[in-house]
């Protein structure tokens, strides 16, 4: 049973730039979500993607996107990046009604 | 709009003593809570977790207490070893609802456990 993977582990952008980010889902997972963690913070729910489609979205702006894939991987996208969007960008991979939610090392992303 | 709290940023305890750490939560529909440890530069790994049908999960030296009527429960760990120094995180879940992969958490708990 492989668990959940994300590329890449660290990432520095410039403010203004776009940013795509990576993540395989555990086997048998078919839900993929993000999270975003400031330092200091409990990571906060960006969205969640279920049969390639997003059903469900924190408080996050337009310009934080994603994709689902058939084999249940995804990205995340975010584009015109800012200052306050470095952070550890994780994602959690899961199924309705199992219970279980396995998350990444996580993507952690530095603008300047 | 605060919907898990951990009141406790931090919390140090002696090698084999009980530590307890918090959480509030807000939300009625949460129906499913778990508890995660972080250590720098790594996602939150899986401790245990509890439906809001039970009040009572245990797993080995780890045991998780629910409240509904307070909203409330913590994580008990009997007895505390070094290795479990790190930060808790307490999050929830409406596991019935759409966004089931939603998960809440609370701020985190530094926990450090000294020989």
């Amino acid at each position: 049973e492989t668990g959940v993977t994300q590329s890449p582990t660290h990432l520095i952008k410039t403010r203004g730039q776009q940013v795509t980010l990576r993540c395989s889902s555990q086997s048998g997972h078919n839900t993929v979500s993000w999270y975003q963690q400031a330092l200091g913070q409990g990571p906060q729910f960006i969205f969640q993607y279920y049969r390639e489609e997003e059903n469900g979205r924190g408080n996050f702006p337009p310009r934080f996107s994603g994709l689902q894939f058939p084999n249940y991987s995804s990205e995340l996208n975010v584009n015109a990046l800012e200052l306050d969007d470095s952070a550890l960008y994780l994602c959690a991979s899961s199924s309705p009604g199992e219970g279980g939610y396995t998350f990444g090392s996580g993507t952690r992303l530095t603008v300047v | 709009d605060q919907q898990v709290k951990q009141n406790s940023p931090s919390l140090s305890v002696q090698e084999g003593r009980i530590s307890i750490l918090n959480c509030d939560y807000t939300n009625s529909m949460f129906d499913y809570f778990l508890w995660y440890k972080k250590y720098p530069a790594e996602g939150p790994t899986f401790l245990i977790s509890i439906s809001s049908i039970k009040d009572k999960n245990e797993d080995g030296r780890f045991t998780v207490f629910l409240n509904k009527s307070a909203k409330h429960l913590s994580l008990h760990i009997v007895p505390s070893q070094p290795g479990d120094s790190a930060v808790y995180f307490c999050a929830a879940v409406n596991a019935g609802g759409t966004s089931y992969g939603k998960l809440t958490f609370g701020q985190g708990t530094i926990l450090t456990v000294h020989p």
